[in-house]
């Protein structure tokens, strides 16, 4: 099943409103969590690390006020698009990294979010 | 700052047959890890394959196979005996080991297509 839940699949909001997209660590604990957007036929592109108990770090050219981020718990991070606008339209995608004694680190990501901005 | 790059935008190939998606990345780092991961149309990211940089031997996942060249900064893609299935995007990528975070920086891409 799934490790790393993102939540909404779909979502279309009207220019000018908020949406809030969730990335939730499923039976274990993500203190950091990394927040990418896709455009159509285009690469991931980091967007921001979110780090838990304090203030996420932005990729260079990515506005902080219009994309917050909020780790408030060790298996929640969520990414509010603020007043969103048609050229916000993307996919956005979390993933985090599970750190397990035996196994070593692993790499998981969420199903991802696609936003359309009406 | 770390980049990678997929020099093959698209590239196509008869089911069964073999191929080889190209992938070259560039960092001062000597400790990293570099991946290849498949993209189908649902845009779940899977990974395909993974290698540690400081292990010679090049890592294998059943059809699928790396030609790691450290000297080189090259990390290649084989996939033998292809299926449909593995229409996709496929994506290379690298992480520097830092400690606690470790984000993927990720190439271009290049859209894979098996044909019947």
């Amino acid at each position: 099943g799934a490790v790393v839940s993102q939540h909404p699949s779909w979502v279309i909001c009207k220019s000018g409103t908020s949406v809030k997209i969730e990335c939730r660590s499923l039976d274990f604990q993500a203190t950091t969590m990394f927040w990418y957007r896709q455009f159509p036929k285009q690469s991931l592109m980091l967007m921001a690390t979110s780090n838990e108990g304090s203030k996420a770090t932005y990729e260079q050219g990515v506005e902080k006020d219009k994309f917050l981020i909020n780790h408030a718990s060790l298996t929640l991070s969520t990414l509010t698009v603020t007043s969103a606008h048609p050229e916000d339209s993307s996919f956005y995608i979390c993933s985090t990294i599970r750190q397990q004694a035996n196994s070593g680190n692993t790499i998981y990501f969420g199903e991802g979010s696609w936003l359309t901005v009406v | 700052a770390q980049t990678v790059t997929q020099s093959q935008p698209e590239m196509s190939v008869q089911e069964a047959e073999t191929v080889t998606l190209s992938c070259t990345y560039d960092t001062s780092e000597s400790n990293y890890y570099l991946f290849w991961y498949k993209q189908p149309p649902s845009r779940q990211m899977i990974l395909v394959i993974r290698q540690e940089a400081y292990k010679q031997q090049n890592a294998t996942e059943n059809r699928f196979s790396v030609n790691f060249q450290k000297a080189a900064k090259s990390f290649s893609l084989k996939i033998s005996d292809s299926q449909l299935g593995d229409t996709a995007m496929y994506f290379c990528a690298f992480m520097k080991h830092i400690r606690g975070a470790q984000k993927l920086v990720f190439g271009q891409g290049t859209r894979l297509t098996i044909n019947p």
